[in-house]
């Protein structure tokens, strides 16, 4: 199995500006992913994080919003930029780790704007 | 596009009752179907995975299922507890990850 961490948990933040969220692995994972859950909805995929290149993003998700750092196999950002109140959510990052790629993961970080 | 439902949104039963939690996917090509639990304000939980190839797997009081040709799963939860309440989410893998909207579990004491 794999343990995943996040920080920050939770934040407060102002209209405009941006937040960074870690995303730290116990073990190597093959693909991590980040996902927003909106309160009372299911997990909508923002994108997956590829080591050492651009992150794949889906649709209705861009990189100048929402650009993806994954350095190595056990580690990877997220920020949400220049934030509005609609951004105001959960986001959670997971990996893929063991034979059968059993997909684990973070605690989530709670995201609030005003 | 693959959609995920889960029925019932919520369900509410007195301690000890042995239940079933439904998923159902529309593209039965599929690579594997995992199961979670999500707490209030925390992350998913991983419960079980089962491969395209399997027909059941279990953990403990909890056992799934994979009907892939029905394009059914279920989630059977023995002699449920109080600690089992929770969302419980199924997401199939085609590709990429998709979600359903989670059965609302609720265990009366």
């Amino acid at each position: 199995s794999a343990v995943i961490s996040q920080k920050p948990s939770r934040d407060i933040c102002q209209r405009g500006t941006s937040l960074t969220i870690q995303c730290q692995v116990d073990s190597q994972v093959t693909m991590m992913f980040w996902y927003r859950q909106q309160p009372g909805q299911s997990l909508t995929l923002i994108a997956t994080a590829n080591q050492g290149s651009e992150a794949t993003y889906e649709s209705g998700f861009v990189i100048d919003k929402f650009p993806i750092s994954r350095p190595n196999l056990t580690f990877s950002t997220l920020t949400v930029s220049n934030m509005s109140p609609e951004d105001s959510s959960i986001y959670l990052c997971s990996g893929l780790s063991g034979v059968w790629e059993t997909q684990y993961f973070g605690p989530g970080t709670r995201l609030l704007v005003l | 596009k693959q959609e995920v439902t889960q029925i019932p949104a919520a369900l509410s039963v007195p301690e000890g009752e042995n239940l079933v939690l439904n998923c159902s996917f529309t593209d039965s090509a599929i690579y594997n179907l995992q199961w979670f639990r999500q707490d209030p304000g925390k992350g998913l939980t991983s419960l079980l995975l089962i491969q395209s190839s399997q027909r059941e797997q279990t953990s403990g009081r909890l056992n799934a299922s994979l009907d892939k040709s029905s394009g059914r799963s279920t989630l059977y939860i023995a002699a449920s507890q109080p600690g089992d309440s929770a969302t419980y989410l199924c997401a199939v893998r085609k590709g990429q990850f998709y979600f359903g909207t989670g059965t609302s579990l609720t265990v009366i004491p």
